[in-house]
């Protein structure tokens, strides 16, 4: 079983619906992290929580919400989807030694 | 201004060739972490390596080698022999502490394709 588990693995949704990307671990980390991939532009940093009561925006929180339900839940929420949300997105894991991520496999965005 | 330059977009090579792709960083702390990943076809992100701003050493791992010279802000890969299954993009991050928080996390760069024909 996967360590980082994200749900769903595709979404296709039109413009304007509201969508919850969900991400699942196991490892036991306080930090988890959402990241947007899109082609020529590397992955970039939505939000960031170090712990459960400890949510931060990162550089392209813009249109996005998360949730920490737990420690090992953390949620990333359109409120009401755009076109140019359409990206892969990441979630990740860390123990914070050493900043390395655990990678979930990823969610695949459309928005019509 | 962007933190991580991955200024190759596409590398394409013939099977058994040598590639380097290139990374340089802007920082302004003095301690930080540097990695690269790989994201094969099938889109997972893949750990490659893991260097601290303190330790210069190159490495060598199989037919992958790491050159980090702190000098030029530079922390270049490069596959030895390559092959087919090389075959991915393959990004360089930094971790350094975000300005608004405090907190670490990791600025990826733009990534470099990397194609190796057989």
């Amino acid at each position: 079983d996967a360590d980082v588990t994200q749900t769903p693995r595709n979404r296709i949704t039109k413009t304007g619906k509201r969508i919850m990307l969900e991400c699942s671990q196991t490892k036991g980390h306080d930090r988890m992290y959402w990241y947007r991939q899109d082609p020529g532009l590397g992955l970039r940093l939505i939000y960031y929580s170090f712990d459960v009561k400890d949510i931060n925006k990162g550089e392209i929180s813009d249109g996005y919400s998360v949730s920490r339900q737990a420690q090992a839940k953390f949620s990333l929420s359109l409120e009401s989807a755009i076109p140019n949300q359409t990206a892969l997105y990441f979630c990740a894991t860390s123990d914070g030694s050493g900043e390395k991520l655990f990678f979930g496999s990823g969610t695949q965005l459309s928005v019509l | 201004a962007q933190k991580v330059t991955q200024a190759q977009t596409e590398i394409s090579v013939v099977e058994k060739e040598d590639v380097t792709l290139d990374c340089v960083y802007e920082t302004r702390d003095t301690t930080y972490y540097l990695f690269w990943y790989k994201q094969p076809p099938s889109g997972e992100l893949v750990f490659l390596i893991r260097r601290n701003s303190f330790d210069e050493q190159n490495e060598i791992s199989g037919r992958y080698s790491w050159n980090f010279q702190k000098s030029t802000s530079s922390f270049n890969f490069t596959i030895t022999a390559s092959q087919v299954v090389d075959s991915a993009v393959y990004f360089c991050a930094l971790s350094e502490r975000l300005r608004d928080t405090g907190r670490r996390a990791l600025t990826f760069g733009s990534g470099t394709r990397l194609q190796v024909q057989p």
